[in-house]
């Protein structure tokens, strides 16, 4: 199993730009999350899903979109970039819901200039 | 809604010494209670997970937590501090579809 792979690893952005964060899992996990990680302040919930067809807003959904037509598969849609979405990115999955062992990505350092 | 607070930002050992790390959360249900680690440049690993069973959790690497409700904590601790446990240590509080991170301490390991 390849476990959750994120792409890209790397991005540098201009303000105002759009462009989608990829993320896969083989593990047939039905709970699938984004989060971002900032200093001094951990990781903040981005979006998450409990399935396919199923999302919903965690605590800092502004700016970005998400979909989950499939169980394997769930971007991450920045739609207007912005300097303050300068982060780092990980995606997670688990097999039950967040109670359960989280699989993180490796992660995407994203700059927005 | 949910929290976490991690107590201390940044603490710092000696090979060989004991590890707190502190961590109290707030929760309207009865929460899963998590401790991730992260390496410099690495992804997130976890180290324990508290479920409402036993209230003393064993992890790896030598680490265990106790979930006391009383004092809404779920503190890590490890007898003997290694080298390789520099890194950043994050507690973590769930209900059903919302986790919540902590801000992180950054364990310091002196030889």
């Amino acid at each position: 199993n390849a476990g959750v792979t994120q792409t890209p690893k790397f991005q540098v952005l201009k303000t105002g730009q759009s462009m989608t964060l990829q993320c896969a899992q083989d593990m047939n996990h039905e709970y699938m999350s984004w989060y971002r990680q900032d200093p001094g302040m951990g990781l903040r919930l981005i979006h998450y899903s409990v399935g396919a067809g199923i999302t919903d807003q965690g605590e800092v959904p502004n700016g970005y979109n998400v979909s989950r037509s499939t169980t394997e598969d769930f971007p991450l849609r920045l739609l207007s970039a912005a300097p303050s979405q300068t982060s780092v990115y990980f995606c997670a999955s688990s097999s039950g819901t967040s109670g359960g062992k989280q699989y993180f990505g490796p992660g995407t350092r994203l700059t927005v200039t | 809604a949910q929290s976490v607070t991690q107590l201390d930002s940044h603490v710092s050992v000696s090979e060989g010494t004991p590890v707190l790390l502190r961590c109290n959360y707030s929760s309207s249900y009865s929460p899963s209670l998590f401790w991730y680690v992260q390496h410099p440049n690495k992804g997130l690993q976890l180290l324990l997970k508290y479920t409402s069973a036993a209230t003393l959790v064993k992890g790896i690497n030598g680490f265990e937590a106790e979930f006391k409700k009383s004092e809404t904590s779920f503190h890590l601790t490890k007898p003997s501090a290694h080298m390789s446990d520099a890194a950043e240590y994050f507690c973590v509080v769930s209900d059903y579809s919302d986790m919540r991170f902590g801000a992180g301490t950054r364990l310091t390991v002196k030889p």
